[in-house]
């Protein structure tokens, strides 16, 4: 039992190349969640997934885009990378139930864009 | 919308009993999560309040008071595994029940 799986675990980006953040869990979760953390910003939601065949905006969806591929994958793909994108991401699942809706998050991408 | 403020550090000794506050502003109210993160790693989840009073688990303890939009986290016999930061979490109806996260406390302990 993995739980939450990310790949790559870090990368460097150029400005205006494109790249896309893989995310699987194998709990059986119906949400998934892709969030950003800067310095001092504390964790901020880019898109989420309620369940399997929908996605909604976060906080800061600009300049992302997602794909539920299946109930275990969540991708996240920035289409022209900008310096203001360097952060590392974090991808969680969720039951989906709300309430005490535990997050589990997988270990991050540390993303740098030059 | 939500937000959240908690303070930015705290800092106690080894063995100690340390407290971390989280006050918060939100449209609709659901619960107040608190999760632990270690440098480098990611975050995992602690405990968990919907309605007033104190949750324990282990050495850790949670408050809820919802008249006044205040929580906290207890941490008793401190130990330096303890140095972290820390989130609160509220989460709402008016936003999907998906958890919005302060900016963190980042909790240092000294020997």
């Amino acid at each position: 039992n993995a739980g939450v799986t990310q790949t790559p675990k870090f990368q460097v980006l150029k400005t205006g190349q494109s790249m896309t953040l893989q995310c699987a869990q194998d709990m059986n979760h119906n949400s998934m969640y892709w969030y950003r953390q800067d310095p001092g910003m504390g964790l901020r939601l880019i898109y989420y997934s309620a369940s399997e065949g929908t996605t909604d905006k976060g906080e800061v969806p600009n300049g992302y885009n997602v794909s539920r591929l299946n109930k275990r994958e969540f991708s996240l793909r920035l289409e022209s990378a900008a310096p203001s994108q360097t952060s590392v991401y974090f991808c969680a699942s969720s039951v989906g139930t709300g309430g005490k809706d535990e997050q589990f998050f997988g270990p991050g991408t540390r993303l740098t864009v030059l | 919308g939500q937000s959240l403020e908690q303070p930015s550090e705290v800092t106690a000794v080894e063995g100690a009993i340390v407290q971390i506050n989280c006050t918060y502003q939100t449209s609709g109210f659901y619960g107040l999560s608190w999760y632990q993160q270690h440098d480098g790693g990611a975050p995992t989840f602690l405990s968990y309040n919907a309605l007033d009073g104190l949750e324990e688990t282990g050495r850790f303890s949670s408050f809820l008071s919802r008249s006044d939009s205040y929580g906290y986290l207890l941490l008793q016999e401190l130990q330096m595994k303890d140095s972290a930061s820390y989130f609160c979490a509220v989460s709402s109806p008016g936003g999907s029940y998906i958890p919005t996260f302060g900016r963190g406390t980042s909790l240092i302990v000294h020997p």
